[in-house]
């Protein structure tokens, strides 16, 4: 079974340009997280998407935003980039079971503003 | 809210030394518990879990049991290798999913 996949896995962007970031979730798995790690930091909860729709957002301005498609895929689109916005993106698909929940994650997606 | 609380690294080992990484966490109700590694330049990988009290999650020679009565979930290992060097993240899940800062551990050979 394949995993959660993302794309690109690097991309360079300059101040004031647009990024688009992509994921595909586990097979089956309609749920699709977006986290942010700056370098040296741990996880900051970005979007929450789940049959098509945002269902919770973290602390993050409106140019920060995204999309889940029919197939539950997933685009995070950052507009107007800024320096600080250097990170790596990480997407999460949640599997759930009777127990709970459990998150598996992609690869992530470096970005680099310059 | 929920939260959880890892001790702060880096946590410098030798080869063969035994691992312990401490996690705490506050939440109401009984929430599943999740330790998650993070090797350089990749994403994160579960590697256990447990979803009620006493129960211990293992896999890779690492373990952690589910203390409901001092709310802690603790990372053992009793030998660690060089190619366990990585950021290890303690996570529960109870309405909402909520991860630790992150403990970097470096294995010395």
């Amino acid at each position: 079974e394949a995993g959660v996949t993302q794309s690109p896995t690097h991309l360079i962007k300059t101040r004031g340009q647009q990024a688009t970031l992509r994921c595909s979730p586990i097979s089956g798995h309609t749920s699709v997280y977006w986290y942010q790690q700056a370098l040296g930091l741990g996880l900051q909860f970005l979007l929450w998407y789940d049959e098509g729709e945002e269902r919770n957002r973290g602390n993050f301005p409106p140019r920060f935003s995204g999309r889940q498609f029919p197939n539950y895929s997933s685009e995070l689109n950052v507009n107007a980039l800024e320096l600080e916005d250097s990170a790596l993106y990480l997407c999460a698909s949640r599997f759930i079971e009777w127990v709970g929940e459990t998150q598996y994650f992609g690869p992530g997606t470096r970005l680099l503003v310059l | 809210g929920d939260s959880v609380t890892q001790m702060e690294g880096p946590v410098t080992l030798s080869e063969e030394a035994f691992l312990t990484i401490n996690c705490t966490y506050t939440a109401t109700g009984y929430p599943s518990l999740f330790w998650y590694v993070q090797y350089p330049g990749e994403g994160l990988q579960l590697l256990l879990k447990a979803t009620k009290a006493d129960d211990k999650g293992s896999n890779k020679g690492f373990e952690a049991t589910y203390r409901k009565e001092t709310t802690s979930f603790h990372l053992e290992k009793g030998s660690v290798q060089v190619s366990d060097s990585a950021v290890y993240f303690c996570a529960l899940y109870g309405q909402n999913f909520v991860f630790g800062p992150g403990t970097r551990l470096s294995v010395l050979p």
